[in-house]
């Protein structure tokens, strides 16, 4: 059964500050790996997608790298602002035809002004 | 595009009550997924569907937990008779196909508490 981790389960920065978010998981038999977004009372929104075959993939401020045979992904995010506060899920889709996804607890993130 | 809906946003109701959870996809996509969100256990898959059929319901925590898809725009998550330990948010998904590429969208979430 995949089980996805995350580390640390909070954090908080100072604003302007780089920095780098961590997920595992134990399969390593995936078909993607997703980043997504929580704001408080709110629903998910997906940041970015990295499919099996890829290595990473970048969106404005935000890049998410996949290792998948170590079972590994990060998510860096470049000079940090108070709106990026929010807690940061990773999921996978897991291989052998699922289509739901497995989702890390996620990390909570308080950026300071 | 109005994105997923769920409704209601927020329902309380009484130990031993039946509790109906809605959800309509976003219009074309033809994949929808319950999850369920507690803080011990993190978002949980309960159940999805492809076209309309149940594919997966292992996620389904017991009996009294049902879901239908009656047509391509709605669903239902329904729990009779509900309990206190069902208290959580309730998120419904939807995706455009079963390629790789493509990515659930969530709706906002139901908040259920069961007293």
């Amino acid at each position: 059964k995949q089980e996805v981790t995350q580390i640390p389960a909070a954090l908080s920065v100072p604003e302007g500050e780089n920095l780098v978010l961590n997920c595992s998981f134990t399969d390593s038999a995936i078909y993607n790996l997703q980043w997504f977004r929580q704001d408080p009372g709110k629903g998910l929104t997906s940041l970015l997608l990295i499919q099996s075959s890829q290595r990473e993939q970048t969106s404005g401020r935000l890049n998410a790298s996949l290792d998948k045979s170590s079972g590994r992904s990060t998510l860096y995010i470049a000079a940090s602002q108070p709106g990026d506060s929010a807690t940061y899920l990773c999921a996978v889709r897991s291989g052998g035809g699922a289509d739901g996804l497995t989702f890390g607890k996620g990390t909570h993130l308080i950026i300071q002004p | 595009d109005a994105g997923v809906i769920q409704s209601p946003r927020h329902e309380v109701t009484e130990m031993g009550q039946e509790v109906t959870l809605r959800c309509k996809p976003i219009s074309g996509h033809n994949s929808l997924f319950w999850y369920r969100q507690t803080m011990m256990r993190g978002l949980e898959l309960l159940i999805y569907f492809n076209n309309n059929v149940p594919i997966d319901d292992s996620g389904m925590p017991e009996d009294r937990f049902s879901a239908k898809m009656p047509n391509a725009s709605f669903s239902t998550l329904k729990i009779q008779p509900s309990e206190p330990r069902d208290s959580a948010v309730y998120f419904c998904a939807s995706k455009r196909g079963t390629a790789n590429q493509e990515t659930q969208y969530f709706g906002p979430g139901t908040r259920l508490l069961v007293l």
